[in-house]
Parts: structure tokens; sequence; C-alpha cells
């Protein structure tokens, strides 16, 4: 069955660092990814999109990779701050498309400590 | 972006009673979502809501215990029928815009049922 796993529950980092979090997906094709933050009380928030023919996408300072042969996307945060501290969701467009919605990850916390 | 907004923004109800959540959007859109998020989980798809014809709800929702309404193409409501303290969670409408179809989503409606 189709599955989407993301690296820990919990990350925590030091301000200034960089962090990597990762979304790996099994018995899926999707065409595009997405990436979400999501601050408690608060509906998630879009941030980046990536196709499945593009292997990087930057914003600031966030990157996110693609790699469809390993099936999976790392979401970068540079130069980390204590504000981007939040549950960061990807989410992977759904194999019927009908709805044209997208299947969620349980989500990443992460903590950046000042 | 989009501006969503959801009523109630949280209640608590009694096992057994019904609550209508109200998702307003700010233009016309065919497609609504329903979400649901419990507690320490990431969002699960409970219907698409298409503006004149019926909900598609996802594998594991009904519409008996979820109606859904949507009587024009920029409102939608979403009732939780004869509830129990499972149902407990944040439920969040949204929508989606653009080429890639980056998704929008309200505040939430945290309901608690005792």
């Amino acid at each position: 069955s189709q599955k989407i796993e993301q690296n820990s529950e919990a990350l925590n980092i030091q301000e200034g660092k960089t962090a990597t979090l990762t979304c790996n997906y099994t018995n899926y094709s999707p065409a595009y990814l997405q990436w979400y933050r999501q601050d408690p009380g608060r509906g998630p928030v879009f941030l980046l999109l990536i196709r499945e023919n593009e292997k990087e996408k930057r914003k600031e300072r966030l990157k996110v990779t693609f790699d469809t042969t390993l099936k999976q996307s790392l979401f970068h945060i540079t130069a980390s701050q204590p504000a981007d501290s939040a549950t960061y969701l990807c989410a992977l467009d759904r194999p019927d498309n009908y709805g044209q919605n997208f299947v969620f990850g349980p989500g990443t916390r992460l903590s950046v400590l000042p | 972006s989009a501006v969503i907004s959801q009523k109630p923004s949280r209640d608590i109800c009694q096992r057994g009673t019904s609550l209508t959540i109200q998702c307003q959007v700010d233009s016309q859109v065919t497609m609504m979502f329903w979400y649901r998020q419990q507690p320490g989980q990431s969002l699960t798809l409970i219907a698409t809501a298409n503006q004149g014809s019926e909900a598609t709800y996802e594998s594991g929702f009904v519409i008996d215990k979820f109606p859904i309404s949507r009587p024009n193409l920029t409102f939608s409501t979403l009732t939780v029928s004869n509830m129990s303290p499972e149902d407990s969670s944040i439920y969040l409408c949204s929508l989606t815009r653009g080429t890639y179809n980056e998704q929008f989503f309200g505040p939430g409606t945290r309901l608690t049922v005792l």
C-alpha cells in the first residue's frame, strides 16, 4: 500500500545550523511534491512545490530536492532561526488525482534552539 | 493566497450530539476539501465537496456520519453527527489554487467531545 514517512517525529537543532528534513514514500509515483509548515493551532501553510522533473528548488533560506529514484525529498532550512520552529509536512499528489489534492505525511516537529 | 474562514473556531460537545462547521472562502472555487487532524497526527482527507453534486468520501468516511453541503461556490458545511470522544479532532477545510494545486487551509475548528 502507499505510504509516506518523514524522518523523525521531532528534530532539535541549534540556531544558525541547517535543518534537514526527509520525506520518503513507497508505492507512489507522484508528479509533484509539496512542503507545508504548520504552527500549533493553525492550518498548514504552503511553502514550496517541486515537480518530478526538477531536482532542486530554492526559495530564500529554503531548499527542496526530489529524487524519484530514491523516492525521497529533502527539505533544508539554512541559517535556521527560532522562528522556524514548527511542524513541517510533505504532501504528494494523489495517484488517482480525481480530487486534485494531496496526501500528507505525518510531519516532523522542528525546534530551533537559541 | 486565499482567505478562508471557519466557524466555530472551537467547540466542546456532548456525546451523541451533532455539530455543523462552516467554511467560507474569498472567491469561487469548484472543489473544497474537508480534512481531519487528530491529536498529534497528520491530515486525513474526509471528503471532496463539489458544488452542485454529492460530496466524494474517502475510505473510512461515510455520508451519514459526515454529511456535507455545498450550496454555492464560496461556502461549504461539514456536520459531525452522533459524536463520540473519538471524533475529537481539528477539522479543516481547504481549497486548491494555482497550476499545481497549491493548497490553502482554513484556520481549523477544534472539536472536543466529552
